[in-house]
């Protein structure tokens, strides 16, 4: 199946500062990734979706202007956690979908955020 | 409103069994219907897919059983093996660019 990339895989920062993860198809392009949060055993919940070449569409709840989205190119999207706090400690995993293909998401491998 | 329901919470299964998760959707418009694995610390890994026109899709241990009328569809895992122990999310999409919607998952052990 198709390559999506996370990185890094973990990360610490202090409360208050910014951390940013990055998202990248490998070996396709994606006109669109997702970006989810899971909490320990719990389901996925979908914070955004990544429109390349457009601003991200936030789901109700996700404050904007704490989770920056960009979806700078076709291979590329970050999220940013700004002033991060220690609720925002959590798994963070981004999608994307080939568009060539049919509905098929890939995941990447998800990146663990401790806030402290 | 969850929209993908999945039972059971948790699952164990002696090893060579069949594990049966089931899912059941309320909007008729989803037509997309994948499956996801996730081991602990890693993001899920798509197994298999279906679309509503098939009733069923196997891939080698993974077979999906779809029932359109029901708004309902299941993974069932043939053989199962310690290995496969992992947590098991069904979900749904209704168009490409559209998001999954997910499961609240399964949690399956298979022992020996």
């Amino acid at each position: 199946g198709a390559v999506v990339s996370q990185h890094p895989s973990w990360v610490i920062c202090k409360s208050g500062t910014s951390v940013k993860i990055e998202c990248r198809s490998l070996d396709f392009q994606a006109t669109t990734m997702f970006w989810y949060r899971q909490f320990p055993k719990q389901s996925l919940m979908l914070m955004a979706t990544s429109n390349e070449g457009s601003k991200a569409t936030y789901e109700q709840g996700v404050e904007k202007d704490k989770f920056l989205i960009n979806h700078a190119s076709l291979t590329l999207s970050t999220l940013t956690v700004t002033s991060a706090h220690p609720e925002d400690s959590s798994f963070y995993i981004c999608s994307a979908r080939p568009g060539a293909r049919e509905n098929t998401i890939y995941f990447g491998e998800g990146s663990w955020l401790t806030v402290v | 409103q969850q929209q993908v329901k999945q039972s059971p919470q948790s699952l164990i299964v002696q090893k060579g069994g069949i594990s049966i998760i089931n899912c059941a959707y309320e909007n008729t418009a989803f037509d997309y219907f994948p499956w996801y694995q996730q081991f602990p610390g890693k993001g899920p890994a798509l197994l298999i897919a279906i679309r509503p026109d098939v009733s069923e899709k196997k891939e080698g241990r993974f077979t999906i059983s779809f029932n359109k009328s029901a708004k309902q569809f299941s993974l069932h895992i043939m053989d199962s093996q310690p290995g496969d122990s992992a947590t098991y999310f069904c979900a749904a999409s209704i168009r490409a660019n559209t998001p999954l919607v997910f499961g609240k998952g399964t949690r399956l052990s298979v022992i020996a």
